[in-house]
């Protein structure tokens, strides 16, 4: 069973700031299937980035991901007033990570 | 687009079972793999499993013994029932659509439904 662990479980941040979210496996994860969600209180989570680097559809640029193997990183260019929200990393459809808070300084 | 649609009650009592059914709208069932996840109060999302059209299944190691998925491909429906539940099963229940890409195989979560809450109390 492979464990996804995120890092940090808080960020507390300003609008504008670029933002580095991790997400790290405990065995190697094909990068075709390492996903990233944003989630707001009371909604489903969204994907954002699939195939570790891939957008979702609708997704703004500022969202990129990178990585490969055990280590993959979610990065917000510049934060915008929604972008505060928890976002998950989540393996082949199946187990997620912890999830990482991103809130207003 | 695919939409997805959770149902079932919302109080279950403790040591019986959970049954929730996922109903998939404007497409077909037969062309994907199909996810149950849950997130308790204030807490991360859980997966619990899924299933695919031909109704073989993946369930996660930790629920593995009380969960079961099943497919329905006439009602274009998915099931999900969780046997003697407790207070820790106490959640929001999502049903999912499990999307492998034809080019690629990139795979992913990229239609979820609203959302169930479920609560678990006598």
């Amino acid at each position: 069973e492979i464990v996804l662990t995120q890092s940090p479980g808080t960020l507390s941040l300003s609008l504008g700031e670029r933002v580095t979210l991790s997400c790290r496996a405990s065995q190697s994860v094909s990068s075709n299937s390492l996903a990233w969600y944003q989630q707001k209180p009371g909604q489903a989570p969204r994907p954002l980035i699939y195939g570790a680097s891939r957008r979702a559809t609708g997704i703004p640029d500022r969202f990129s991901g990178s990585g490969s193997g055990t280590d993959f990183t979610l990065t917000i260019s510049r934060l915008e007033p929604e972008d505060f929200a928890v976002y998950y990393c989540q393996q082949d459809g199946s187990s997620f990570g912890p999830g990482t808070k991103v809130d207003i300084k | 687009q695919v939409q997805l649609q959770e149902s079932g009650p919302g109080l279950v009592k403790p040591s019986e079972t959970l049954s929730l059914t996922c109903t998939v709208s404007g497409g077909s069932i037969s062309s994907s793999s199909w996810s149950w996840i849950r997130q308790p109060p204030g807490k991360g999302l859980e997966w619990i499993g899924y299933i695919y059209y031909s109704g073989n299944t993946n369930y996660n190691p930790s629920l593995q013994s009380r969960v079961a998925i099943s497919v329905d491909t006439s009602k274009n429906q998915f099931s999900l029932k969780v046997s003697s539940v407790t207070a820790a099963d106490t959640a929001v229940y999502y049903c999912a659509r499990r999307m492998v890409t034809s080019l690629y195989r990139y795979c992913y979560t990229d239609v979820w439904g609203k959302g169930t809450t479920v609560t678990v109390s006598s």
